[in-house]
Protein backbone atom coordinates (compact mmCIF):
# COMPACT_ATOMS: atom_id res chain seq x y z
CA UNK A 1 0.00 0.00 0.00
CA UNK A 2 1.43 3.37 -1.02
CA UNK A 3 2.07 5.84 1.77
CA UNK A 4 1.41 9.54 1.92
CA UNK A 5 3.16 11.33 -0.92
CA UNK A 6 4.17 14.96 -1.09
CA UNK A 7 5.49 17.18 -3.87
CA UNK A 8 7.77 18.83 -4.49
CA UNK A 9 10.55 17.46 -2.29
CA UNK A 10 12.28 20.82 -2.20
CA UNK A 11 11.00 24.29 -3.05
CA UNK A 12 13.00 27.49 -3.17
CA UNK A 13 11.19 30.81 -3.26
CA UNK A 14 12.00 34.43 -2.58
CA UNK A 15 10.37 36.63 0.01
CA UNK A 16 6.94 37.88 -1.05
CA UNK A 17 6.26 35.02 -3.47
CA UNK A 18 3.62 32.32 -3.09
CA UNK A 19 4.31 28.63 -2.50
CA UNK A 20 2.03 25.69 -3.29
CA UNK A 21 2.67 22.31 -1.69
CA UNK A 22 0.78 19.16 -2.56
CA UNK A 23 -0.16 16.01 -0.71
CA UNK A 24 -1.80 12.72 -1.63
CA UNK A 25 -3.14 10.70 1.30
CA UNK A 26 -3.06 6.95 1.75
CA UNK A 27 -5.81 5.33 -0.29
CA UNK A 28 -9.01 5.18 1.76
CA UNK A 29 -7.99 8.00 4.10
CA UNK A 30 -10.30 11.00 4.13
CA UNK A 31 -8.55 13.28 6.61
CA UNK A 32 -5.45 15.27 5.71
CA UNK A 33 -3.35 17.30 8.14
CA UNK A 34 -0.56 19.80 7.59
CA UNK A 35 2.26 20.51 10.04
CA UNK A 36 5.26 22.82 9.99
CA UNK A 37 8.63 21.90 11.44
CA UNK A 38 10.89 24.92 11.53
CA UNK A 39 14.59 24.43 12.22
CA UNK A 40 15.20 23.41 15.80
CA UNK A 41 11.50 23.31 16.64
CA UNK A 42 8.93 20.58 17.03
CA UNK A 43 6.04 19.93 14.71
CA UNK A 44 3.38 22.64 14.77
CA UNK A 45 -0.17 21.89 13.64
CA UNK A 46 -1.28 24.00 10.67
CA UNK A 47 -4.51 22.70 9.17
CA UNK A 48 -6.88 19.71 9.14
CA UNK A 49 -9.16 18.85 6.23
CA UNK A 50 -11.78 16.16 6.08
CA UNK A 51 -14.32 15.46 3.35
CA UNK A 52 -13.31 18.66 1.59
CA UNK A 53 -13.89 20.91 4.61
CA UNK A 54 -11.42 22.72 6.85
CA UNK A 55 -12.05 21.22 10.32
CA UNK A 56 -9.40 22.87 12.45
CA UNK A 57 -6.68 25.44 12.13
CA UNK A 58 -3.50 26.06 14.11
CA UNK A 59 -2.12 29.37 15.29
CA UNK A 60 -0.85 30.55 11.92
CA UNK A 61 -1.70 33.75 9.96
CA UNK A 62 -4.35 33.70 7.20
CA UNK A 63 -1.69 33.72 4.48
CA UNK A 64 -1.41 29.99 5.24
CA UNK A 65 -4.37 28.37 3.53
CA UNK A 66 -5.26 25.20 1.75
CA UNK A 67 -7.93 23.02 0.31
CA UNK A 68 -8.89 19.41 -0.10
CA UNK A 69 -10.02 18.03 -3.43
CA UNK A 70 -12.78 15.45 -4.11
CA UNK A 71 -10.12 12.72 -4.40
CA UNK A 72 -8.97 13.72 -0.85
CA UNK A 73 -5.61 15.09 -2.02
CA UNK A 74 -4.72 18.45 -0.58
CA UNK A 75 -2.85 21.63 -1.31
CA UNK A 76 -1.19 24.01 1.12
CA UNK A 77 -0.71 27.57 -0.08
CA UNK A 78 1.55 30.08 1.61
CA UNK A 79 1.17 33.64 0.36
CA UNK A 80 3.50 36.61 0.84
CA UNK A 81 6.35 34.36 1.91
CA UNK A 82 8.54 35.49 4.77
CA UNK A 83 12.02 34.26 5.67
CA UNK A 84 10.70 32.53 8.79
CA UNK A 85 8.41 30.38 6.64
CA UNK A 86 11.47 28.31 5.74
CA UNK A 87 10.71 24.90 7.20
CA UNK A 88 9.86 21.29 6.54
CA UNK A 89 6.14 21.02 5.76
CA UNK A 90 4.67 17.66 6.60
CA UNK A 91 1.38 16.21 5.45
CA UNK A 92 -0.34 13.37 7.26
CA UNK A 93 -3.50 11.38 6.65
CA UNK A 94 -5.83 9.23 8.70
CA UNK A 95 -8.73 6.94 7.77
CA UNK A 96 -11.51 8.80 9.54
CA UNK A 97 -12.24 11.98 11.35
CA UNK A 98 -9.90 13.00 14.07
CA UNK A 99 -9.25 10.04 16.31
CA UNK A 100 -7.07 7.69 14.36
CA UNK A 101 -3.33 7.54 14.03
CA UNK A 102 -1.89 10.03 11.57
CA UNK A 103 0.56 8.71 8.99
CA UNK A 104 3.08 11.17 7.64
CA UNK A 105 4.58 11.81 4.25
CA UNK A 106 8.25 12.61 3.65
CA UNK A 107 7.69 16.37 3.69
CA UNK A 108 8.47 19.34 1.48
CA UNK A 109 11.48 21.44 2.40
CA UNK A 110 10.59 25.08 1.70
CA UNK A 111 13.42 27.59 1.61
CA UNK A 112 12.62 31.30 1.44
CA UNK A 113 15.48 33.53 0.32
CA UNK B 1 2.56 27.35 26.31
CA UNK B 2 4.25 23.99 25.82
CA UNK B 3 1.48 21.47 26.48
CA UNK B 4 3.65 18.46 25.67
CA UNK B 5 7.22 18.41 26.94
CA UNK B 6 10.14 16.12 26.35
CA UNK B 7 12.69 17.41 28.81
CA UNK B 8 15.62 15.33 27.57
CA UNK B 9 16.91 16.58 24.22
CA UNK B 10 19.17 13.56 23.88
CA UNK B 11 19.74 10.07 25.24
CA UNK B 12 22.61 7.67 24.67
CA UNK B 13 22.20 3.95 25.31
CA UNK B 14 24.32 0.86 24.74
CA UNK B 15 23.06 -1.72 22.24
CA UNK B 16 21.01 -4.42 23.93
CA UNK B 17 20.06 -2.23 26.89
CA UNK B 18 16.73 -0.57 27.60
CA UNK B 19 15.97 2.90 26.24
CA UNK B 20 13.45 4.94 28.22
CA UNK B 21 12.09 8.11 26.67
CA UNK B 22 9.90 10.37 28.76
CA UNK B 23 7.13 12.81 28.00
CA UNK B 24 5.02 15.07 30.23
CA UNK B 25 1.81 16.88 29.38
CA UNK B 26 -0.24 19.59 31.04
CA UNK B 27 -3.64 19.44 29.32
CA UNK B 28 -5.99 17.07 31.17
CA UNK B 29 -8.22 16.95 28.07
CA UNK B 30 -5.64 14.89 26.19
CA UNK B 31 -6.95 11.35 25.82
CA UNK B 32 -4.85 9.79 23.07
CA UNK B 33 -1.08 9.63 22.94
CA UNK B 34 1.34 8.55 20.24
CA UNK B 35 5.04 8.05 19.72
CA UNK B 36 6.75 8.74 16.43
CA UNK B 37 10.28 8.12 15.24
CA UNK B 38 11.92 10.52 12.81
CA UNK B 39 15.07 10.44 10.75
CA UNK B 40 16.53 13.69 9.37
CA UNK B 41 14.78 15.00 6.23
CA UNK B 42 12.05 12.33 6.51
CA UNK B 43 8.53 12.36 7.82
CA UNK B 44 7.77 10.89 11.26
CA UNK B 45 7.02 7.17 11.37
CA UNK B 46 4.29 5.99 13.73
CA UNK B 47 5.52 3.60 16.43
CA UNK B 48 2.86 3.02 19.05
CA UNK B 49 -0.13 4.71 20.65
CA UNK B 50 -2.15 4.51 23.85
CA UNK B 51 -5.61 5.61 24.82
CA UNK B 52 -6.23 7.22 28.19
CA UNK B 53 -8.38 4.27 29.24
CA UNK B 54 -5.23 2.13 29.33
CA UNK B 55 -2.01 2.42 31.30
CA UNK B 56 0.15 0.21 29.11
CA UNK B 57 0.40 -0.82 25.48
CA UNK B 58 2.97 -3.16 24.03
CA UNK B 59 4.09 -3.87 20.47
CA UNK B 60 7.16 -6.02 20.05
CA UNK B 61 10.18 -4.25 21.49
CA UNK B 62 8.17 -1.08 22.19
CA UNK B 63 6.03 -0.47 25.27
CA UNK B 64 4.30 2.76 26.19
CA UNK B 65 3.27 3.48 29.78
CA UNK B 66 0.75 6.14 30.73
CA UNK B 67 0.43 7.63 34.23
CA UNK B 68 -2.61 9.89 34.06
CA UNK B 69 -2.35 11.19 37.61
CA UNK B 70 1.20 12.35 36.93
CA UNK B 71 0.40 13.40 33.35
CA UNK B 72 3.40 11.42 32.24
CA UNK B 73 4.08 8.83 29.58
CA UNK B 74 7.16 6.90 28.66
CA UNK B 75 8.36 4.75 25.79
CA UNK B 76 10.49 1.73 26.58
CA UNK B 77 12.56 0.07 23.86
CA UNK B 78 13.95 -3.34 24.78
CA UNK B 79 16.45 -4.39 23.57
CA UNK B 80 17.78 -1.23 21.93
CA UNK B 81 19.38 -1.61 18.51
CA UNK B 82 21.64 0.76 16.54
CA UNK B 83 18.83 1.16 13.97
CA UNK B 84 16.71 2.72 16.70
CA UNK B 85 18.94 5.80 16.61
CA UNK B 86 16.63 8.65 15.60
CA UNK B 87 14.61 11.51 17.07
CA UNK B 88 11.55 10.37 18.99
CA UNK B 89 8.50 12.57 19.35
CA UNK B 90 5.58 12.08 21.68
CA UNK B 91 2.27 13.58 20.62
CA UNK B 92 -1.14 14.02 22.21
CA UNK B 93 -4.65 14.76 21.06
CA UNK B 94 -7.97 15.64 22.64
CA UNK B 95 -11.56 15.08 21.54
CA UNK B 96 -14.00 17.84 20.72
CA UNK B 97 -12.83 21.02 19.06
CA UNK B 98 -9.24 19.94 19.24
CA UNK B 99 -9.96 16.65 17.50
CA UNK B 100 -7.55 15.91 14.70
CA UNK B 101 -4.84 18.20 16.03
CA UNK B 102 -1.74 16.49 17.39
CA UNK B 103 0.38 18.44 19.84
CA UNK B 104 3.99 17.35 19.66
CA UNK B 105 6.83 17.50 22.11
CA UNK B 106 10.19 18.90 21.07
CA UNK B 107 11.70 15.45 20.55
CA UNK B 108 14.45 13.37 22.12
CA UNK B 109 17.39 12.26 20.02
CA UNK B 110 18.24 8.65 20.84
CA UNK B 111 21.67 7.31 20.05
CA UNK B 112 22.19 3.56 20.41
CA UNK B 113 25.87 2.66 20.44
CA UNK B 114 27.11 -0.76 19.30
Amino acid sequence: EAGVTQSPTHLIKTRGQQATLRCSPISGHTSVYWYQQALGLGLQFLLWYDEGEERNRGNFPPRFSGRQFPNYSSELNVNALELEDSALYLCASSPRVGRDTQYFGPGTRLTVL
Amino acid sequence: DQQVKQNSPSLSVQEGRISILNCDYTNSMFDYFLWYKKYPAEGPTFLISISSIKDKNEDGRFTVFLNKSAKHLSLHIVPSQPGDSAVYFCAASAQGNQGGKLIFGQGTELSVKP
